[in-house]
Formats: structure tokens, C-alpha cells, sequence
């Protein structure tokens, strides 16, 4: 089946402009993250939703990142006024159940480059 | 929060046996994970441990001690395509949905 699929794939903005990435995760998966991966890094977590409800959004690095999934299935990671230091891959990942144990699927990320 | 160290690198032989460490210092812990990452692609999952002992998994094991905050992933009879980054990552019983990743690992398998 399907996996995880995100686009765009590459974004280039200039600073200042508003993105929006988007995330379709396997059907039937409850549960849904976005990561931020700079290079030579590990993914750093962002937010975390069971269906619709947005339980954890305590690694959003400013209120000019947003996430949304209002119906309990495609998410869209939007970020405002970009800056330079929002360049990085951003990786959503998405799991079968309420995040217990069940391993998480990741997509193939969209690489953000804010010029 | 979580404190996760692992190797920045190793590099081992073709054919040979590799054993990746992980140590974590934790405020809560509920699961410990291996994901395995190609360079420029996603990460895939590898194993799951969340009681002492070792995990196997064809070429691959995994084996944690909560008492040490320790992992280490075993990775037997090396191929060049198991060339990637290891990331090790720690789930948070604060919060069921977070985890926190190290910054890999990079293998290069040499012939």
C-alpha cells in the first residue's frame, strides 16, 4: 500500500514569505508527527496529533510555525514570515496507534531552503 | 527532557560485525528505538525495545539496559548497502507521542 507522502518535495522561499507543507499519512494511522531535521542531525520533534486533536505541540520553535489536521487525516505544517534559519528538512511521520510502541512511518520529507 | 549520545561515526568491514551504542539520560522513558536513515531519504524502522534484554531481528539485534540508560544496535554480516546513519531515539511516558532522536550514527561499510 500507500506510505507516508509529503509535498512538495523542495520548497525554496525567500525570508519574509509563508510556506505550507503538507502531509498525507498512511490510511487508518491515528496518530501523526512532524519533525525538523537539519543537516547532520537527528529529527527534532514538532508536534504530535492523535486523529484531529493536537496533543502536543511543545517543539514548535516559535508561534510563526502552525500544524493543523482537522479531519483527522492530511496535516499541513505552515510556517509565517520565514527565516533563514527555518531551512531544514521537515519530516512528518505517522503510526497506527495512540503512539504506544507502534513504530512510526516516515515520509520523505520536504526540504525547506529559505533564502 | 532527554539527552541522547551516540558515535558520530564508525566504519567496519564488509562481511563483518558492528555494535552501535546509545546512552540516554532521561526525565521519563517508554520505549527505545533504532531507525536506520539512507542520506537523503527517510528513516526506517529497525527495532523497539522497552524491557532489559535483546531484541533480535535477522542481522539486526538491539539490547537495552534501563538500569545503565544504555542501547546498542548489533548489525551482523555487514553489507555496503547497510552504509546510513543509525539513529537511536527515546520515547517520552510524559507524553505518548514524543520522541527524542540522536543525531545518528553514520556507518560506512567498506569492502
Amino acid at each position: 500500500g500507500a506510505g507516508v507522502s509529503q509535498s512538495p518535495r523542495y520548497k525554496v522561499a525567500k525570508r519574509g514569505q509563508d510556506v505550507a507543507l503538507r502531509c498525507d499519512p498512511i490510511s487508518g494511522h491515528v496518530s501523526l508527527f512532524w519533525y525538523q531535521q537539519a543537516l547532520g542531525q537527528g529529527p527534532e520533534f514538532l508536534t504530535y496529533f492523535q486523529n484531529e486533536a493536537q496533543l502536543d505541540k511543545s517543539g514548535l520553535p516559535s508561534d510563526r510555525f502552525f500544524a493543523e489536521r482537522p479531519e483527522g487525516s492530511v496535516s499541513t505544517l505552515k510556517i509565517q514570515r520565514t527565516q533563514q534559519e527555518d531551512s531544514a528538512v521537515y519530516l512528518c511521520a505517522s503510526s497506527f496507534g495512540d503512539g504506544e510502541h507502534y513504530e512510526q512511518y516516515f515520509g520523505p520529507g520536504t526540504r525547506l531552503t529559505v533564502t | 527532557g532527554q539527552n541522547i549520545d551516540q558515535p558520530t561515526e564508525m566504519t567496519a568491514t564488509e562481511g563483518a560485525i558492528v555494535q552501535i551504542n546509545c546512552t540516554y539520560q532521561t526525565s521519563g522513558f517508554n520505549g527505545l528505538f533504532w531507525y536506520q536513515q539512507h542520506a537523503g531519504e527517510a528513516p526506517t524502522f529497525l527495532s523497539y525495545n522497552v524491557l532489559d534484554g535483546l531484541e533480535e531481528k535477522g542481522r539486526f539485534s538491539s539490547f537495552l539496559s534501563r538500569s545503565k540508560g544504555y542501547s546498542y544496535l548489533l548489525l551482523k554480516e555487514l553489507q555496503m548497502k547497510d552504509s546510513a546513519s543509525y539513529l537511536c531515539a527515546v520515547r517520552d511516558n510524559t507524553n505518548a507521542g514524543k520522541s527524542t532522536f540522536g543525531d545518528g550514527t553514520t556507518l560506512t561499510v567498506k569492502p
